[in-house]
């Protein structure tokens, strides 16, 4: 069975420290992975995605995010935070297998304080 | 260049009516999909195409009704909507077969 967990529903930050969202996925073969963002009354943007290439993986807005297959773990973080980073953040697993199925975390809110 | 676009952005509709959500893409993906995004549930797959002529249910298909008759379209259809159906709806499309998905902006519906 596939699935994905978002650790925390809420993480609160104030502006210029690091942040860390933090999903962690099951899959039963290799799977892509995704971090998309959604700001208030928006649709999803896409920030990153591995697809088998390097482990590290660099995206929009300074985000980034590691995959480590033995901690079955792709967390996304960032140096330092700017107010704009305030969104929703999903994780997201399409495991290689699966045909058409993205299996979607059900999300963190991102605060970021003053 | 326009990527995923949905039509109504907002819609109030009463228990027992049917409507039609539209959504069309300009960038040839042979992939479109429906979502649904509720409170603490992530998104969840309605229905999908993987290209004119073919359709498929997600994981939550009932009272929804889908076809593709072109690249472009994919409507969905509510048939006699319930109020269990209010949600803000995300069409989303994909290049290839290991591409992202591209999302458009919602429709947020009410079903009183």
């Amino acid at each position: 069975a596939q699935s994905v967990t978002q650790l925390d529903s809420h993480v609160s930050v104030s502006e210029g420290t690091p942040v860390l969202l933090r999903c962690n996925y099951s899959s039963s073969y290799s799977p892509s992975l995704f971090w998309y963002v959604q700001h208030p009354n928006k649709g999803l943007q896409l920030l990153l995605k591995y697809t088998s290439a390097a482990t590290l993986v660099k995206g929009i807005n300074g985000f980034e995010a590691e995959f480590k297959k033995s901690e079955t773990s792709f967390h996304l973080t960032k140096p330092s935070a700017h107010m704009s980073d305030a969104a929703e953040y999903f994780c997201v697993v399409k495991p290689f297998n699966t045909g058409n199925q993205f299996y979607f975390g059900t999300g963190t809110s991102l605060t970021v304080i003053p | 260049n326009a990527g995923v676009t949905q039509t109504p952005k907002f819609q109030v509709l009463k228990t027992g009516q049917s409507m039609t959500l539209q959504c069309a893409q300009d960038m040839n993906h042979e992939y479109m999909s429906w979502y649904r995004q509720d409170p603490g549930m992530g998104l969840r797959l309605i229905h999908y195409s993987v290209g004119a002529g073919i359709t498929d249910q997600g994981e939550v298909p009932n009272g929804y009704n889908v076809s593709r008759s072109t690249t472009e379209d994919f409507p969905l259809r509510l048939l006699s909507a319930a109020p269990s159906q209010t949600s803000v709806y995300f069409c989303a499309s994909r290049a290839g077969y290991t591409g992202e998905l591209f999302f458009g902006e919602g429709s947020r519906l009410t079903v009183l």
